[in-house]
């Protein structure tokens, strides 16, 4: 039972354009999402994270969008560049396990093609 | 800055053999956290602690062991290797809010 759902295992992009990384997840407890960055051989770094309480966070080229309802949430590049080729990771938190269950997605493979 | 270091970077065991993955944070930050990444799949958590002396199953404990003596260190200790025990491992540390990973180890049970 997957609590996490990245259902594109990769994607393709030309430098310069936008990327833009689905996740949905199932749980309607988690309040807390962030999105990890992993190059090969590299543990996995912090990239973004949104609250529950917004709809969008933005750093630099990097915006994380929020739809409760849907429970989905997209994370878009723009523009895209051949350093961001890396895999993806989606995960959530629930304030009431807080710092204790961070559930994380499949991960998405993103190449940007210069 | 060191963050968060695991040792070794990659082992080969023969079925049944045992081993300690190392871990430590520099941060001082109350929990860490074992992960282990299969292909296709996302990290999957083996055991958690929230501070020195407590520890607590995750997702995926079975075949493994934890302790946690200090705040810097967390060792995952295997004890009986089997082939389902191929995989990469990740150690992390945590102020609550977000996960430092270490750099991974590598693991192939033979």
């Amino acid at each position: 039972d997957q609590q996490v759902k990245q259902n594109s295992p990769s994607l393709s992009v030309q430098e310069g354009r936008i990327s833009i990384l689905n996740c949905d997840y199932t749980n309607s407890m988690f309040d807390y999402f962030l999105w990890y960055k992993k190059y090969p051989a590299e543990g996995p770094t912090f990239l973004i994270s949104i609250s529950s309480i917004k709809d969008k966070n933005e750093d630099g080229r990097f915006t994380v969008f929020l739809n409760k309802s849907a429970k989905h949430l997209s994370l878009h590049i723009v523009p895209s560049q051949p350093g961001d080729s890396a895999v993806y990771f989606c995960a959530a938190s629930a304030s009431d396990n807080y710092g204790q269950n961070f559930v994380f997605g499949p991960g998405t493979r993103l190449s940007v093609l210069p | 800055n060191a963050g968060v270091t695991q040792t070794p970077k990659f082992r080969i065991l023969k079925i049944g053999q045992s081993m300690t993955l190392q871990c430590t944070q520099d941060m001082n930050h109350n929990y860490m956290y074992w992960y282990r990444q299969d292909p296709g799949m996302g990290l999957k958590l083996i055991y958690y602690s929230v501070g020195a002396g407590i520890t607590d199953k995750g997702e995926v404990p079975n075949g493994y062991n934890v302790s946690r003596s200090t705040t810097e260190d967390f060792p995952l200790r295997l004890e009986l290797a089997a082939p389902s025990q191929t995989s990469v491992y990740f150690c992390a540390s945590s102020t609550g809010e977000k996960l430092f990973f270490g750099s991974g180890t590598q693991l192939s049970v033979l």
